[in-house]
């Protein structure tokens, strides 16, 4: 069974940090691995989508890196903003469907 | 390109009413998903379609139905709705499962009182 686990729960970091956002599962065989973002009473947005084969997909100041070997995957940020507060989810394909995190939700004080 | 549109945005139903929560997308995608998002549950799926006239449960189909009679519509149905399924649902859409993104819809907030 795949289980997505993401630490932590909440992070809260003065603006223009750089953070680490971490994801974990249990399962290395899979496709990819997507991260998205979700703002308070929104939908989820697509951020990167790292396939099996890459170990990194980059987006302006977002990294995400992907090692199946470890069962793990971060996303980083660079110089943190106010308006990259939000939950952040990670998610892997598994048995017909997407496996979720239970999401990090950030907090960036100016 | 409108993406993934549910509708309503917001509804609020008694206990033992029906609704039909509608899902449109325009990216031509085969595969469509239903999920309801609940605190500390995370987001779970609910039914999903991997093409036209076909549909499949997911992890929690109990109490719901679903429709995909044309390919760009995905409908979810409660016959007779309970106050366990007050929750935000979200409908998604993808290519196909392996290797593409899914691409989510704004969102349905329900309570049933």
């Amino acid at each position: 069974k795949q289980e997505v686990t993401q630490i932590p729960a909440a992070l809260s970091v003065p603006e223009g940090e750089n953070l680490v956002l971490n994801c974990s599962f249990t399962d290395s065989a899979i496709y990819n691995l997507q991260w998205f973002r979700q703002d308070p009473g929104k939908g989820l947005t697509s951020l990167l989508l790292i396939q099996s084969s890459q170990r990194e997909q980059t987006s302006g100041r977002l990294n995400a890196s992907l090692d199946k070997s470890s069962g793990r995957s971060t996303l980083y940020i660079a110089a943190s903003q106010p308006g990259d507060s939000a939950t952040y989810l990670c998610a892997v394909p598994w048995g017909g469907k997407l496996i979720f995190g239970q999401g990090t939700e950030l907090s960036v004080k100016p | 390109n409108a993406g993934v549109t549910q509708t309503p945005k917001f509804r609020v139903l008694k206990t033992g009413q029906s609704m039909t929560l509608l899902c449109a997308q325009d990216m031509n995608h085969e595969y469509m998903y239903w999920y309801r998002q609940d605190p500390g549950m995370g987001l779970r799926l609910i039914h999903y379609s991997v093409g036209e006239g076909t549909t499949a449960k997911g992890e929690v189909p109990d109490g719901y139905n679903v429709s995909r009679l044309k390919k760009q519509n995905f409908l979810l149905g409660l016959e007779s709705a309970a106050p366990s399924q007050t929750s935000v649902y979200f409908c998604a859409s993808s290519y196909s499962l392996g290797s593409y993104e899914q691409y989510f819809g704004p969102g349905t907030r329900l309570t049933v009182t």
